[in-house]
């Protein structure tokens, strides 16, 4: 039972566009979500990161957007970079004590940015 | 320097072999875990840990066990290897109130 999915597993857009990354989930005790990049022959890297309690965070190109009625999150790139390019995973989490870190990945969305 | 490293970065072994891979972190962070990739299936937490005292089950521990040697050192040992735990394999760790984990560089292993 994959409860993160990343549904499209790449997407392809030119330098300066905006790329929007989805990502679906079906735990409603889930309330913390990350967004994670991963080059290749490294390990995934922390992008940005959001609380239940809030429907945007943003810093500086990237934006995530929560609609927890949809159970629903995006990252947004504006404006796209060749650099973005690497394999962009989503995880989400449910409230801490115990919990803390138990991340459920989804399976990755490789983003290609073209000059 | 890297914070969080991982040993070997890459390994070739046969069905049946005992392979430990190993975890060491200087973040000063309680939490440790171990994951796996797989081609289309995304992280999977194998074993994670609150302190030295405190090892836990992931999703995926069959086949695996885990030692905390030190708030800073993290092992996983597969006790006998097989091919489908042919994966890249991820520690990561975390500290405080947040949820965020930050993971070491990765080690390749494949299972013949």
């Amino acid at each position: 039972d994959q409860q993160v999915k990343q549904n499209s597993p790449s997407l392809s857009v030119q330098e300066g566009r905006i790329s929007i990354l989805n990502c679906d989930y079906t735990n409603s005790m889930f309330d913390y979500f990350l967004w994670y990049k991963k080059y290749p022959a490294e390990g995934p890297t922390f992008l940005i990161s959001i609380s239940s309690i809030k429907d945007k965070n943003e810093d500086g190109r990237f934006t995530v957007f929560l609609n927890k009625s949809a159970k629903h999150l995006s990252l947004h790139i504006v404006p796209s970079q060749p650099g973005d390019s690497a394999v962009y995973f989503c995880a989400a989490s449910p409230a801490g004590g115990t919990s803390y870190g138990k991340l459920t990945f989804g399976q990755g969305t490789i983003l290609t940015v073209h000059p | 320097d890297a914070d969080v490293t991982q040993t070997p970065r890459n390994r070739i072994t046969k069905t049946g072999k005992r392979i430990m891979l190993e975890c060491s972190q200087t973040k000063g962070h309680d939490r440790m875990y171990w994951y796996r990739q797989d081609p289309g299936l995304g992280l999977r937490l194998i074993y994670y840990s609150f302190d030295v005292k405190d090892i836990n089950k992931g999703e995926i521990s069959d086949g695996y066990s885990v030692s905390r040697q030190a708030q800073a050192k993290f092992s996983l040992s597969l006790e006998s290897a097989i091919p489908n735990q042919t994966a890249l394999y991820f520690c990561a760790t975390g500290g405080g109130s947040t949820d965020t984990q930050y993971f070491g560089p990765g080690t390749r292993l494949t299972v013949l």
